[in-house]
């Protein structure tokens, strides 16, 4: 079965630091860019980074840009993102999505079911 | 950065209607565009891609339209499965866009 399993939310205080794992599976991660997206409580959905199949190039959204840093490990099929300087307003639920098609980009075709960092003091 | 912004936020519709929402880009995506289904607490779900295909598995009562800056997204027999909330989104020179969502209620 194709999954993305992600972990490492939880609760951080402002400034702080967090790292989420995106577990992949069933497929072979080596090949497919791979995206966060996040989603504030009851808003809609933001994309955050991107990074391409060998690890060797990397995209950010403005918000994102500085703070935060996406990279994978395909020997471990493993998504990264680091947040680091954490804000109020990077409260949300964090998805890993595949892109549809290897080595381009129709859509986001799986998605993990999310994890939930709360920034707060 | 290109824009994503879909109208209606709100829909109110009845079991069977016609469906229409639209997303307009501030400038030409091509045919960059996806549409996903969000329903409370789950991942979003890939309907559309590159405008106008479906999404193996998703029923051909959805269907997608445009090209440019203008798109929609219909579903021609609302069903009861279908009350969510829908993104666009779009891709252009590795920005990745969605749409604010509009969110289809039950009449």
């Amino acid at each position: 079965e194709v999954q993305l399993v992600e972990s490492g939310g939880g609760l951080v205080q402002p400034g702080g630091s967090l790292r989420l794992s995106c577990a992949a599976s069933g497929f072979t991660f080596s090949r497919y860019w791979m995206h966060w997206v996040r989603q504030p409580p009851g808003k809609g959905l933001v994309w955050v980074a991107r990074i391409n199949s060998n690890g060797s190039g990397t995209t950010y959204a403005d918000s994102a840009k500085g703070r935060f840093t996406i990279s994978r490990d395909n020997a471990k099929t493993t998504l990264y993102l680091e947040m680091n300087s954490l804000r109020v307003e990077d409260t949300a639920v964090y998805y890993c999505a595949r892109v549809r098609v290897s080595g381009g980009w129709d859509g986001f075709d799986i998605w993990g079911q999310g994890t939930m960092v709360t920034v707060s003091s | 950065d290109i824009q994503m912004t879909q109208s209606p936020s709100t829909l109110s519709a009845s079991l069977g209607d016609r469906v229409t929402i639209t997303c307009r880009a501030s400038q030409t995506i091509s045919s960059w565009l996806a549409w996903y289904q969000q329903k409370p607490g789950k991942a979003p779900k890939l309907l559309i891609y590159k405008a106008s295909s479906l999404e193996s598995g998703v029923p051909s009562r959805f269907s997608g339209s445009g090209s440019g800056t203008e798109f929609t997204l219909t579903i021609s027999s609302l069903q009861p499965d279908d009350f969510a909330t829908y993104y666009c989104q779009q891709y252009n020179s590795y920005s990745f866009t969605f749409g604010g969502g509009t969110k289809v209620e039950i009449k």
